[in-house]
Formats: structure tokens, sequence, C-alpha cells
């Protein structure tokens, strides 16, 4: 079964739009984190957030803010005012306990593209 | 700061070919791991290690090899490549492999053809 959803394949949006992103995600921890993760065209991974499952406080840092909901076990990103440099592939994931520490299980990814 | 390195950043392959990737970090992090990214299905989890001598499995660990006989380093073997195994590798540490918490830090990827 899947573990981290990103039901959202691909968003086009026009620069200043909001727009959020999807995550929802199936975990039987009680203790967890849940990340985001930024892939822009060059390729590279670029750590957004972390948020562990007893903090449900929304968090904002500029244009970005985040959304957990543990009744609903999502965990949405929405940019406020976007712009072309938010073209990129964003993932969410989520960190679930193994027998040797943690591995951290990352959604399909959805497809952001931001038009001038 | 070099943070996580892998080579080669191209390499192509054929059918039943072994060949090794290969990734360093330079941060003293325990937790590495490897992924790998398929269009569509983003990054799943090849095998992991949280210290030297200690790795497992992720969700696809079949036809690779890891091991981890020091800290800075952590190879991904591939025993004889499928063309199933075309795909972008990446290498990822964390200072904190238990548990729950350590944000991951990525090298640059590694794309894989097997012809």
């Amino acid at each position: 079964a899947q573990k981290v959803t990103q039901a959202q394949t691909e968003i086009s949006v026009v620069e200043k739009e909001d727009v959020t992103l999807d995550c929802v995600y199936e975990t039987r921890d009680t203790t967890y984190y849940l990340f985001w993760y930024k892939q822009p065209p060059s390729g590279e991974l670029v750590f957004l957030i972390r948020r562990n499952s007893f903090d449900e406080q929304n968090e904002i840092s500029g244009r970005y803010s985040w959304n957990f909901q543990k009744s609903t076990s999502s965990f949405n990103f929405t940019i406020t005012a976007s712009q072309v440099v938010d073209s990129a592939v964003y993932f969410c994931a989520l960190s679930e306990a193994a027998e040797y520490g943690n591995k951290l299980v990352f959604g399909a990814g959805t497809i952001l593209r931001v038009k001038s | 700061n070099a943070g996580v390195t892998q080579t080669p950043k191209f390499q192509v392959l054929k059918t039943g070919q072994s060949m090794t990737l290969q990734c360093a970090q330079d941060m003293n992090h325990e937790y590495m791991s490897w992924y790998r990214q398929d269009p569509g299905m983003g990054l799943r989890l090849i095998h992991y290690s949280v210290g030297a001598g200690i790795t497992d499995q992720g969700e696809v660990p079949n036809g690779y090899n890891v091991s981890r006989s020091t800290t800075e380093d952590f190879p991904l073997r591939l025993l004889s490549a499928a063309p199933s195994q075309t795909s972008v590798y990446f290498c990822a540490s964390s200072y904190d492999g238990l548990p729950y918490t350590g944000e991951l830090f990525f090298g640059e990827g590694s794309r894989l053809t097997v012809l």
C-alpha cells in the first residue's frame, strides 16, 4: 500500500497565483516525521521542511506555508504569490520506523509549472 | 564543502554488466541511503545504513548490493545490470538515523542507462 499519496501529478498556474500541493500519508506509528523536498529543473533535491507528529501548528516561511492535520492524515503545502522560480517537482515524504533506524518514504511527486 | 559526492554522474551499461556507484560524504553522517528516481514513481529507497557495518533493505533492493565499511563511503553495486535498472540514482546522508528526525542531504544524482 502506498504510504504517501500526492494525488496531483502536475499543476500549472500563472505567476502570482496561490497554489496548494496536497499530501496524504498513511502510518501506524504514533511518532513520525513528515517532510517536503523540492527538485528544481537542475535536478538536485532541496529540503524545505520537517514536521513531527506531535506538532500540528501550521508553519509559514516567507511565501511558503504548511498545513498539518493529523485528523485527515494530510500535510499540504501552499505557495503564495507563485513565481517562475517555484517551478519544480515537489515531494512529500514520511519517516517511518525500521529495524535499524528510520526510513524516508517519498510520494510520487507533484510537478509545478509556473508560467509568466 | 563537498557534502555528498556521487560518481559517476552518467553511465551507460550493457545488460549483464556489473558496476558500482560510489557515494562519499564528508559530514561525518552515520545514516546513508540510496534511492532511485523513476518518472511518476517518486524516489524509492533501495538500501540504507545507520553506521559502519550495518545495512538494511529498502523498498526495491533486488539486483543491488551495498556495504558500509567506513562512515564516509556507501557504494551501491549492480550485480548484473538489467534495462529495468535504468534510472537516476541518488545517495543521501543524514546526521541522525535513529529515528525519524534526520533531514536528508542528497548528492547530485547518477544517471544510469542499461541497454
